[in-house]
Parts: C-alpha cells; sequence; structure tokens
C-alpha cells in the first residue's frame, strides 16, 4: 500500500514569517496531491491541490510544490496569519479515484 | 447547497454492541467515503461507496461495513464494538468526474466506546 509521510510533525512560527510542509509518499503511480486544513474541532477542508503535470501552483499565500521524481510534494505558506494555525494533512492518490490517504498531519501553531 | 451532514454527531456505547452511523452526501454528489480518525492512527480510510456499489476498502475488519442508497446517502455500521472503535468517524461526498477529486467532508460522529 501506499507509505505516505510528513514532516514536521509539528510546526511553530512567528506570525508573518513563512511555513512549509513537506510530503513523501511511495507509489510512484500517485497523480494527484491535495493537502487539507482541519482547524480544532471542524472537519477537513481542501485548501490546495496539485496535478502530476504541473510543478507549482499557488493561490495567494498558499502554494503547493510537487518533485515527482523524488516522491515529495511541499505545501509553502506566506505570511502567516492566526487562523492558519491548524492541522494540515497530504493526502497524493490517483486522480479519480475516491480513496485518500492521508499523511500523519502537521499541526501548526502561529504565535502572535 | 447544503453541505454533508452526518448523525447522530455523538454515540456513547458499550463494548459487543453495535452501531450504525449515517451520513447525506452534497446533493449531486454520488460517492461517499468514510474516514476513521483518532489521535494515535490519523485519518484512515474505511471505504468509498458509489452508485450504490463498494468501489473501494481500506484495512479494516469485516466488523466494519457499509452501504449506500439509491439518493446517494449513506451509512456504515460496525458491529462487535471494541474499545478501539472509539474515534471520529468521518464521511466525505465527491462530485467524481473523472478529473475532479475534491472531497466534502461532514461534521462526524464521535464515537465512544466504554
Amino acid at each position: 500500500g501506499e507509505n505516505v509521510e510528513q514532516h514536521p510533525s509539528t510546526l511553530s512560527v512567528q506570525e508573518g514569517d513563512s511555513a512549509v510542509i513537506k510530503c513523501t509518499y511511495s507509489d510512484s503511480a500517485s497523480n494527484y496531491f491535495p493537502w487539507y486544513k482541519q482547524e480544532l474541532g471542524k472537519r477537513p477542508q481542501l485548501i490546495i491541490d496539485i496535478r502530476s503535470n504541473v510543478g507549482e501552483k499557488k493561490d495567494q499565500r498558499i502554494a503547493v510544490t510537487l518533485n515527482k521524481t523524488a516522491k515529495h510534494f511541499s505545501l509553502h505558506i506566506t505570511e502567516t496569519q492566526p487562523e492558519d494555525s491548524a492541522v494540515y494533512f497530504c493526502a497524493p492518490s490517483l486522480q479519480g479515484a475516491q480513496k485518500l490517504v492521508f499523511g500523519q498531519g502537521t499541526r501548526l501553531t502561529i504565535n502572535p | 447547497k447544503a453541505g454533508v451532514t452526518q448523525t447522530p454527531r455523538y454515540l456513547i456505547k458499550t463494548r459487543g454492541q453495535q452501531v450504525t452511523l449515517s451520513c447525506s452526501p452534497i446533493s449531486g454528489h454520488r460517492s461517499v467515503s468514510w474516514y476513521q480518525q483518532t489521535p494515535g492512527q490519523g485519518l484512515q480510510f474505511l471505504f468509498e461507496y458509489f452508485s450504490e456499489t463498494q468501489r473501494n476498502k481500506g484495512n479494516f475488519p469485516g466488523r466494519f461495513s457499509g452501504r449506500q442508497f439509491s439518493n446517494s446517502r449513506s451509512e456504515m455500521n460496525v458491529s462487535t464494538l471494541e474499545l478501539g472503535d472509539s474515534a471520529l468517524y468521518l464521511c466525505a461526498s465527491s462530485l467524481w468526474q473523472f478529473s475532479y477529486n475534491e472531497q466534502f467532508f461532514g461534521p462526524g460522529t464521535r464515537l465512544t466506546v466504554l
């Protein structure tokens, strides 16, 4: 089965600084790479995704970069704000498949 | 559109009992997936249904089962409950077109097994 690892498991940054979370996967067939955000007591929500024919995608303060050769992709958050505090999950999968294999999550804390 | 809804939101059961959880997807969504979330194991895929058929299954024992109805609503059942089944059970629905993967999660059902 797919092995998915996220690093770091916890991350604490000062408000305004950048945060980077890395996700490494084992299944070379994976071609869809989403990141989900789960705030405390809330449901996971998709914040950004990328497909394997694209190396980078940006949406305002968040971006995802993909290195398919090395089998890892990363979430970048710039100009962090208190509302960015949450647990972030990567879930590499096959495009069209509805089975998400989640990483163990990264707890991001933004310090004011 | 209304979001994904799950009932009940909280459940307390004892070991050996069985439980049924319900999920109503977003209108028009035909795929429903179920996940178990625990502090130790994280988010784990249980199974996925599309057009009343189970298409994908995770690595859970046969005590975990599910079904989907013609209106896309889904139920999951856990029989012979064990203490380790205590978890947040999340369902997610998806529009499911070949190139469209986003899953929309419900609020979850918090199951406590005593």
